[in-house]
């Protein structure tokens, strides 16, 4: 079936740098969903992107899905430690497929 | 937003013996939950698609013996580990939709000695 893979697996960055998150897809999307999951939490959601080039905003976040609509990234401006977690990307449709995860380490 | 809660959230049990864990939708009616699995610093894998009022729809690999799905009610699905191995200790997750939006439970740790 589909799969959206997911890189860096995991980044240490110092707080107040940036950071992005890639996710990739061998076939066109429908959509592309992102979610945050802290340490020892379950799966927030936090977007999900359906246009061909679309790009929105959460405050320090940008998403973006690609114009093949193959790829997506998410871009935290200038991290705090309140970022840390997992941070995924999903095939959404009826079933929702995960990507693998990038963990994000942030380092106050 | 919407509410999805477990039950248990975490349970130790013996080798062999089998445990039920609960997911609710607690202000909406979800026609479709869904379980997942996650091991440690690894991905949600998804187990299992629960219908309500049918047969759940099990993915690739899933032993659906193994783990019995019932969806009794629009806002309760039951997922039972059955003779339960130290191998199956994980997370697990249950989800439903509310529109474009999964909301996911707090999830249930199981260890299994």
């Amino acid at each position: 079936g589909q799969q959206v893979m997911q890189i860096p697996q995991y980044q240490h960055v110092q707080e107040g740098e940036d950071f992005t998150t890639y996710c990739n897809s061998s076939t066109t999307l429908s959509n592309i969903q992102w979610y945050k999951q802290r340490p020892g939490g379950h799966p927030v959601f936090l977007i999900q992107l359906v246009k061909s080039g679309e790009v929105k905003k959460q405050k320090r976040l940008t998403f973006q899905f690609g114009e093949a609509k193959k790829n997506s990234s998410l871009h935290i401006t200038a991290t705090q430690t309140t970022d840390v977690g997992t941070y995924f990307c999903a095939q959404g449709g009826f079933k929702t497929i995960f990507g693998a995860g990038t963990r994000l380490f942030v380092k106050a | 937003g919407a509410v999805v809660s477990q039950h248990p959230s975490w349970v130790i049990c013996k080798s062999g013996t089998s445990v039920k864990i609960e997911c609710r939708s607690l202000d909406f009616q979800a026609t479709t939950m869904f379980w997942y699995r996650q091991f440690p610093k690894q991905s949600l894998m998804l187990m299992a698609t629960s219908n309500e009022g049918s047969k759940a729809t099990y993915e690739q690999g899933v032993e659906k013996d193994k783990f019995l799905i019932n969806h009794a009610s629009l806002t309760l699905s039951t997922l039972t580990v059955t003779s339960a191995h130290p191998e199956d200790s994980s997370f697990y997750i249950c989800s439903a939709s509310a529109g474009p939006e999964q909301f996911f439970g707090p999830g249930t740790r199981l260890t299994v000695l």
